[in-house]
């Protein structure tokens, strides 16, 4: 099993959509967690990080369930220019390295 | 405030050659880490550095490796390439190594090993 698992998508969702997209971690001790994008052939860019208590910037809200081992990423009243990969991101405990996902695709249609 | 800089942007390569690659982390960051992402895979950790020593490295071969240097920027080393080694190479940098640190990345090299 992977230790950071996303469904890769696409997921096709017209502009002004609701959109949710879930990562699950294997390692029950993890403790930090980001959503970073990633624009065609460009970086990663930290979207924001997830905290216990859930997150909200703007448009963008994000979740985290301990118990049930996932993070959550909820983009509201979608724009063209969401249109990205999101990359789920564990930060692994006792080796202090990111464990990326594989990235989930979003296109958003006009 | 500039961001993480690669060099070079892009890099071709034969099979069997040597490719050095360069980052310069941010000001004030003090750790650097390296990832390769495939065409279509996701990124996998290379390495971490931190205040010039090696902390960590991932699942890959002995014919990766790198150093960071006194003024924190570092080099990622490909010896022997083999084809798969095609890929974009990412470096991020860090303050002081800690679980909530954001890492930050650069734009990447392009690695094409023919």
């Amino acid at each position: 099993r992977k230790e950071v698992e996303q469904d890769p998508g696409p997921f096709n969702v017209p502009e002004g959509a609701t959109v949710a997209f879930n990562c699950t971690y294997s390692n029950s001790a993890s403790q930090s967690f980001f959503w970073y994008r990633q624009d065609c052939r460009k970086e990663p860019k930290l979207l924001m990080s997830v905290y216990s208590s859930g997150n909200e910037d703007g448009r963008f809200t994000a979740q985290l369930n301990r118990a049930s081992q996932y993070i959550s990423l909820l983009i509201r009243d979608s724009k063209l220019s969401d249109s990205a990969t999101y990359l789920c991101v564990v930060n692994s405990v006792g080796t202090y390295k990111y464990i990326f996902g594989t990235g989930t695709r979003l296109k958003v249609l006009a | 405030e500039a961001g993480v800089t690669q060099s070079p942007t892009h890099l071709i390569k034969t099979r069997g050659q040597q490719a050095t690659l360069r980052c310069s982390p941010i000001s004030g960051h003090t750790s650097v880490y390296w990832y390769q992402q495939a065409l279509g895979l996701g990124l996998q950790f290379l390495l971490w550095y931190d205040e010039g020593e090696e902390r960590n490295r991932g699942n890959f071969p002995p014919r990766f490796s790198g150093r960071q240097f006194p003024n924190y920027s570092s080099e990622l080393n490909v010896n022997a390439l083999e084809l798969e080694d095609s890929a974009l190479y990412l470096c991020a940098s860090s303050l002081a190594n800690g679980l909530r640190n954001i890492q930050y990345f650069g734009a990447g090299t392009r690695l094409s090993v023919l």
